[in-house]
């Protein structure tokens, strides 16, 4: 079993709609969870963090834990196609984050 | 932007030779990570340093190598490159537990 597992898409959704990105995490000790976005060619660029249960809201970007059935998501509301990108779930057991493979989103217009 | 560089952006290296890439951490942070990225994969840890000390280490072999300055800033080292090497080298610095990316060194091994 990996450590992180994400659904590896493509996903299309189209522009106005939601996206819903899910991930499942092995490690049981597991605190903190953050989900990172990553252009083609760039570096990953954080958006949300999460340490509790439950829900956090952040503009158009609301990410929930369920640390019990140990997963956490991302919802992008009213998706745009700038939001078009390669989403990354991280986790972070330790002093390392463990990423899952990322989810590639397309935004169509 | 992060605050946090990288150089070289590019280079391109033969098989055996060595490798050392370079980042500078956000000003504040005293802790930094190297990941490698392969094509299509999620990053992959390599070590963290904090206040100069290797804190934690990936599954890499030890021709892979590390140091960070009093600075904050830090380098790692490659040597005996292989092609497998060939990935996105990824710097992220943090003070507590959010880690923030540099733009990354892709590394290209011929």
């Amino acid at each position: 079993q990996k450590e992180v597992e994400q659904n590896s898409g493509p996903l299309s959704v189209p522009e106005g709609a939601i996206a819903s990105l899910n991930c499942t995490y092995s490690d049981r000790g597991s605190q903190s969870f953050f989900w990172y976005r990553q252009y083609s060619g760039k570096s990953p660029e954080l958006i949300m963090f999460i340490y509790s249960n439950g829900d956090k809201e952040d503009g158009r970007f609301t990410a929930q834990l369920n640390k019990a059935s140990q997963y956490v998501s991302l919802l992008i509301r009213d998706s745009q196609p700038s939001d078009s990108a390669t989403y990354l779930c991280a986790v972070n057991p330790g002093e390392k984050l463990t990423f899952g493979t990322g989810t590639r989103l397309t935004i169509i217009p | 932007e992060t605050g946090v560089t990288q150089s070289p952006t590019h280079l391109i290296k033969t098989r055996g030779q060595q490798v050392t890439l370079r980042c500078s951490s956000q000003s504040g942070h005293n802790t930094v990570s190297w990941y490698q990225q392969a094509l299509g994969q999620g990053p992959q840890f390599i070590f963290q340093y904090y206040r100069e000390e290797e804190n934690g280490r990936g599954n890499f072999p030890p021709r892979f190598s590390g140091l960070q300055f009093p600075n904050y800033s830090s380098e790692l080292n490659v040597n005996a490159l292989e092609l497998d090497d060939s990935a996105l080298y990824l710097c992220a610095s943090s003070r507590q537990e959010t880690q923030y990316f540099g733009p990354g060194t892709r590394l290209l091994v011929l």
